[in-house]
């Protein structure tokens, strides 16, 4: 079925640096791709999505372009602040049913 | 338009007991979703519902667990005597209904973390 691998973190950067996080799928079509975070405490939070190839979501400074040559889903930001140290995950639809399937989360740690 | 609403937030009980958790979707939504996250996890899928039926419950354990999605009222999930391993926090999301019976963006509330002792 539907599958998400996505780098382990703990992430660990300053204020103003480029942030990474990767990810890749496996899936039988072209599902929609999905970034979600989730604060300190709290539930989760539709970051960004793309629903077709080459599609880019973006958000908040966040991007991910949705890549079917690499099968990637990578969040990127060019200036990461204090205020994004959070855990990040990415999904996808599970085969043909509509729930979520999610990669394990990225932490990330931003420091002033 | 309130977001997904999720009660209680906290919830402790001891092994044995039993735990309901509720989930009111986003106005408009009919599809709700649960998921559970265990500590320092990702979250897994247990169960998709729609207005009075189950629609998928291939995650849900086999024992113990039930949800409902009433006509009238919010979503319940259940759990009948809880152990500690049920300790974990319960996410509960929402979409519109697409045509083709898809479901559109998934919205999360806030969850409700439950302790076992």
């Amino acid at each position: 079925g539907n599958s998400v691998t996505q780098m382990e973190g703990p992430v660990t950067l300053s204020e103003e640096a480029f942030l990474t996080i990767n990810c890749t799928y496996t899936a039988t079509g072209y599902p929609s791709l999905f970034w979600y975070v989730q604060y300190p405490g709290e539930g989760l939070q539709l970051l960004l999505k793309a629903t077709k190839a080459d599609d880019k979501g973006s958000n908040k400074g966040f991007e991910a372009t949705y890549r079917k040559e690499t099968t990637s889903f990578h969040l990127e930001k060019g200036s990461v602040q204090v205020s994004d140290s959070a855990v990040y995950f990415c999904a996808l639809p599970h085969n043909a049913g509509n729930m979520l399937t999610f990669g394990g989360g990225t932490r990330l740690m931003v420091k002033p | 338009n309130a977001g997904v609403m999720q009660n209680p937030r906290h919830l402790v009980r001891r092994r044995g007991q039993e735990a309901r958790l509720r989930c009111s979707p986003m106005k408009g939504h009919s599809h709700v979703y649960w998921y559970r996250q265990l500590p320092e996890e990702g979250l897994k899928f247990m169960v998709y519902l729609q207005k009075e039926n189950i629609i998928d419950e291939s995650g849900m354990p086999k024992e113990r667990f039930s949800a409902e999605f009433p006509k009238e009222g919010p979503s319940i999930l259940r759990i009948q005597q809880v152990v500690r391993g049920d300790s974990a926090a319960y996410f509960c999301a929402s979409s519109l209904r697409l045509a083709g019976g898809l479901s559109d963006t998934q919205y999360f509330g806030p969850g409700t973390r439950l302790t076992v002792l």
